[in-house]
C-alpha cells in the first residue's frame, strides 16, 4: 500500500509569511494523480491543486505546488488570515485507490 | 453549480447498519466525469476514502472496509448511497459524499454519524 507522509505536522507562522508543506510518498507516484486540499474547521475539504501543480477553479495564485516521484510541495507565498487551516495531500492509483496524507495544520503564530 | 447533499441518521447502534444517501443537484449523476464516492473523517482525525462508483455500475472499495461496505446508485432519483454493516464505535465520523475520478472536485457538507447504544 502507498503511504503519504506529510510534514511538518504543524506549521506556526504569521500572516504574510511563506508556508512550505511537504508530502512524501512511500513509492514513486504519477504527478497526474497527486492533489492537495484545504480544510477549515467545521467545513468540508476543498480542492486546491490537482495534477501536482494545477490550481483548481477560483484558487488564488498565492497557492502553488510542485514535485515529482516521491516528493511534493505545496507553497503558500504570503499567508492570508483565511489560509490558516489543515492541508491534505491525496493520491489516486494504488491500494487503496484513493489515499490521503495525515495532514499539516497551518496555525497562526 | 453541482451540489452534493448527504442525508442519514445521526445516531446508529453498534452492530446495526449505517445507511447514508447523497443527493446530487445541478447535474446528472449519469453525466460525464461521473465518479461518485464517500470519504469519512473520524473526530479530530484525517480523511479516509471508503468507496466510489462509476455510474455504469463499476464499484471500488477501500480494502480495509470492503467486507462491510456497499455503494450503490439510483439514477432515477439522481442520488447514490452508502451502507456500512456491523458498525462499531470506530465508524463514528463525518461522512462526506464526493465527486471525481482521480481527485475530489466537489464535496457535500458532511453528515455526522455517531455509533452508540
Amino acid at each position: 500500500d502507498i503511504v503519504l507522509t506529510q510534514s511538518p505536522g504543524t506549521l506556526s507562522l504569521s500572516p504574510g509569511e511563506r508556508a512550505t508543506l511537504s508530502c512524501r510518498a512511500s513509492q514513486s507516484v504519477s504527478t497526474r494523480y497527486l492533489a492537495w486540499y484545504q480544510q477549515k474547521p467545521g467545513q468540508a475539504p476543498k480542492l486546491l491543486i490537482f495534477g501536482a501543480s494545477s490550481r483548481a477553479t477560483g484558487i488564488p495564485d498565492r497557492f502553488s505546488a510542485s514535485g515529482s516521484g516521491t516528493d511534493f510541495t505545496l507553497t503558500i507565498s504570503r499567508l492570508e488570515p483565511e489560509d490558516f487551516a489543515v492541508y491534505y495531500c491525496q493520491h489516486y492509483g494504488n491500494s487503496p485507490l484513493w489515499t490521503f496524507g495525515h495532514g499539516t495544520k497551518v496555525e497562526a503564530k | 453549480q453541482l451540489q452534493l447533499q448527504e442525508s442519514g441518521p445521526g445516531l446508529v447502534k453498534p452492530s446495526e447498519t449505517l445507511s447514508l444517501t447523497c443527493g446530487v443537484s445541478g447535474g446528472s449523476i449519469s453525466g460525464s466525469y461521473s465518479y461518485w464516492g464517500w470519504v469519512r473523517q473520524p473526530p479530530g482525525k484525517g480523511l479516509e476514502w471508503i468507496a466510489t462508483l462509476y455510474h455504469s455500475g463499476d464499484t471500488y472499495y477501500n480494502p480495509s472496509h470492503k467486507s462491510r461496505v456497499t455503494i450503490s446508485v439510483d439514477m432515477s432519483k439522481n442520488q447514490f448511497s452508502l451502507k456500512v454493516n456491523s458498525v462499531t464505535a470506530a465508524d463514528t465520523a463525518i461522512y462526506y459524499c464526493v465527486r471525481g475520478p482521480y481527485h475530489f472536485d466537489d464535496w457535500g457538507q458532511g453528515s455526522r454519524v455517531t455509533v452508540s447504544s
